[in-house]
């Protein structure tokens, strides 16, 4: 059973540029969260979808807009990139069920010059 | 809003010796809570869980008690190995408030020397 997957493991962008990231959930899970990790801080919420729809949201600017497709695999968007989005992104998924947890990918190291 | 405050970092301990990372939280309702590990260049791996007052999630040696009168959920080892060496986050979550959001805490580096 393969867990939560990510795409791509790095990537390089210069200031101003846009970015996805792609996140395919582990099997049997249909809610998916993206998290910004910056260096030496826990994870930080920017989002969840569920059912093809954002469910809630963190303290994120509109900068950052995310989707998630039928077969429940999810892109989160970055536009016009800063260098203080420099950071780890984190997708996870869980099932439905309250308090099971969440599952996360190995993350997308994204640096922003 | 909810928060989580974990003991600050770095912890060093030798071998065999005994851990505890006390983890703190702030929250309206009734959290679950979790512990999560980060293995250098890793994504976070759930370490363990517990979901109403008084569990004991355990997993790997590793386990911990919510305790809803002190709201912590500090995380204890007996005996811990080199291969523990990693960074522990305290998270919680409220499912019917949140839909699931997780609030994680900063992180505590553990560093077990042979």
């Amino acid at each position: 059973d393969a867990g939560v997957t990510q795409s791509p493991t790095h990537l390089i962008k210069t200031r101003g540029q846009q970015v996805t990231l792609r996140c395919s959930p582990k099997s049997g899970h249909d809610t998916v969260s993206w998290y910004q990790q910056a260096l030496g801080q826990g994870p930080q919420f920017i989002f969840q979808y569920y059912e093809e729809e954002e469910r809630q949201r963190g303290n994120f600017p509109d900068r950052f807009s995310g989707h998630q497709f039928p077969n429940y695999s999810s892109e989160l968007n970055v536009n016009a990139l800063l260098l203080g989005d420099s950071a780890l992104y984190l997708c996870a998924s869980s099932p439905g069920r309250p308090g099971g947890g969440q599952y996360f990918g190995p993350g997308t190291r994204l640096t922003v010059t | 809003g909810d928060s989580v405050t974990q003991m600050e970092g770095p912890v060093t301990l030798s071998e065999e010796a005994f851990l505890t990372i006390n983890c703190t939280y702030t929250a309206t309702g009734y959290p679950s809570l979790f512990w999560y590990v980060q293995y250098p260049g890793e994504g976070l791996q759930l370490l363990l869980k517990a979901t109403k007052a008084d569990d004991k999630g355990s997993n790997k040696g590793f386990e911990a008690t919510y305790r809803k009168e002190t709201t912590s959920f500090h995380l204890e080892k007996g005996s811990v190995q080199v291969s523990d060496s990693a960074v522990y986050f305290c998270a919680l979550s409220q499912y019917n408030t949140n839909a699931g959001k997780s609030t994680f805490g900063d992180g505590t580096t553990l560093t077990v020397k042979p």
